[in-house]
């Protein structure tokens, strides 16, 4: 257990309006990330963040933005949603791993669906 | 574009048998590469990493398998059951873990009873 918490785990939106998903993250790690999952592309970066309002984009950034104004809370936001983006989102943060140096840890998703 | 391809997409074996799941990469700067494990309905779960000064690590029933001139390395379950049935991911990254992953695409792997 990395410590993430998704919210909202779960939610249904129409075409065209605004959905932020929020992570939340208790042990004050500096990277945080937001990834999608789809059926044949695995998982995808969108955007990631190396500190309090420190972000960068990822391989599928378009349609997305993030923000990070605490190093705990890590919001990703899709001002007009649209139908490509029903997906899975899962956050990440990166953490020291069981050996030595840092290992990504994933929350466990926030399924959302475009109608 | 830094690429980690991987195979097969599914796999199906039988219990007690081997899975082996391959990957390769073309970015010679990663030095870090995981694998994990993902069942219906839950993150992704690290299993299991390599860092390339070591050709094998094996931990419990899985091991890694490194070739760093081929830039390949595979994932081995020994003695596959029926509750590693799941999608394992491989990845790859820079910068010992403060980078970002590239995933492989997936394998669904199923093992039967």
């Amino acid at each position: 257990d990395a410590g993430i918490t998704q919210s909202p785990r779960h939610k249904v939106t129409e075409t065209g309006t605004p959905v932020t998903l929020r992570c939340h993250q208790t042990e004050n790690h500096r990277y945080m990330y937001w990834y999608r999952q789809d059926p044949g592309h695995g998982l995808r970066l969108i955007h990631y963040s190396y500190g309090v309002k420190d972000t960068d984009k990822g391989e599928v950034s378009d349609g997305y933005s993030v923000s990070r104004s605490k190093t705990e809370d890590f919001l990703l936001t899709l001002e007009s949603a649209t139908s490509s983006q029903t997906s899975v989102y899962f956050c990440a943060i990166s953490a020291p791993d069981r050996g030595r140096g840092n290992t990504i840890y994933f929350g466990e998703g926030s399924w959302l669906t475009v109608v | 574009q830094q690429q980690v391809k991987q195979s097969p997409q599914s796999l199906i074996v039988q219990k007690g048998g081997i899975s082996i799941i391959n990957c390769a990469y073309e970015n010679t700067a990663f030095d870090y590469f995981p694998w994990y494990q993902q069942f219906p309905g839950k993150g992704p779960a690290l299993l299991i990493a390599i860092r390339p000064d070591v050709s094998e690590k094996k931990e419990g029933r899985f091991t890694i398998s490194f070739n760093k001139s081929a830039k390949q390395f595979s994932l081995h379950i020994m003695d596959s059951q029926p509750g590693d049935s799941a999608t394992y991911f491989c990845a790859a990254t820079s910068n010992s873990g403060y980078s970002t992953l590239t995933f492989g695409k997936g394998t669904m792997l199923l093992v039967s009873p």
